[in-house]
């Protein structure tokens, strides 16, 4: 079965910092890895995915994040952060195989301080 | 793009009545629609996978018989809490997905959630 680690609860970082939400991931074969965040009381908002091709993938809002197969991590980027990105980032991983539901982490809430 | 609308977006109920919840494709037919639980602070647990016009698959642990899911049309699927207790209380979010068959690099396009509290 997959399944995937957030191991930070939170994450705090200076408004105009790089900031990085860490992922790692467990999955038989290849990995289908997401990118979702969450604003209060609200779904989840697609940020980014990888299926295959090039190991940094480019998001919305200037997201993008790297995935590392030999460390089985996904982590989230962004070279300068805003105030507005403060919000819940769930990292999720799904099977290779057929209409399967998206198994996430358990979040990483970031701030940005102004 | 793909949206998908959740209503009611928040709801209190009085211990022991049913509430439904409806989850709509708005400009795609979503053959699969998944139910997720959220409690305060922690991650998405899903509850159901529900495909258009057959019986929904639960997660272990999820009691069918009170949340009873039904995935009628392309375009509509309702989570009903039947007979509901205050530990209900949560947040529910639906998502859905338009493709049959394969489709695992397809995003998930999600409802905005309903918060559900039951007194």
């Amino acid at each position: 079965a997959q399944s995937v680690a957030q191991p930070e609860d939170q994450v705090n970082v200076a408004e105009g910092n790089p900031l990085t939400v860490k992922c790692t991931y467990s999955v038989s074969g290849n990995p289908y890895l997401f990118w979702y965040v969450q604003y209060p009381n609200r779904g989840l908002q697609f940020l980014l995915k990888y299926i295959t091709g090039d190991n940094l993938v480019k998001g919305s809002y200037g997201f993008e994040a790297e995935f590392n197969k030999s460390q089985t991590s996904f982590h989230l980027k962004k070279p300068s952060a805003l105030v507005s990105d403060s919000a819940l980032y769930f990292c999720a991983v799904r099977a290779p195989s057929g209409n399967t539901p998206l198994v996430f982490g358990k979040g990483t809430r970031l701030s940005v301080i102004a | 793009g793909a949206v998908v609308s959740q209503h009611p977006s928040w709801v209190i109920c009085k211990s022991g009545t049913s509430v439904k919840i409806e989850c709509r494709s708005l400009d795609f037919q979503a053959t699969t629609m998944f139910w997720y639980r959220q409690f305060p602070k922690q991650s998405l647990m899903l509850m159901a996978t529900s495909n258009e016009g057959s019986k929904a698959t639960y997660e272990q642990g999820v009691e069918k018989d009170k949340f009873l899911i039904n995935h009628a049309s392309l375009t509509l699927s309702t989570l009903t809490v039947t007979s509901a207790h205050p530990e209900d209380s949560s947040f529910y979010i639906c998502s859905a997905t338009q493709t049959r068959g394969p489709s695992y690099n397809s995003p998930l396009h999600f409802g905005n959630g309903t918060r559900l509290t039951v007194t």
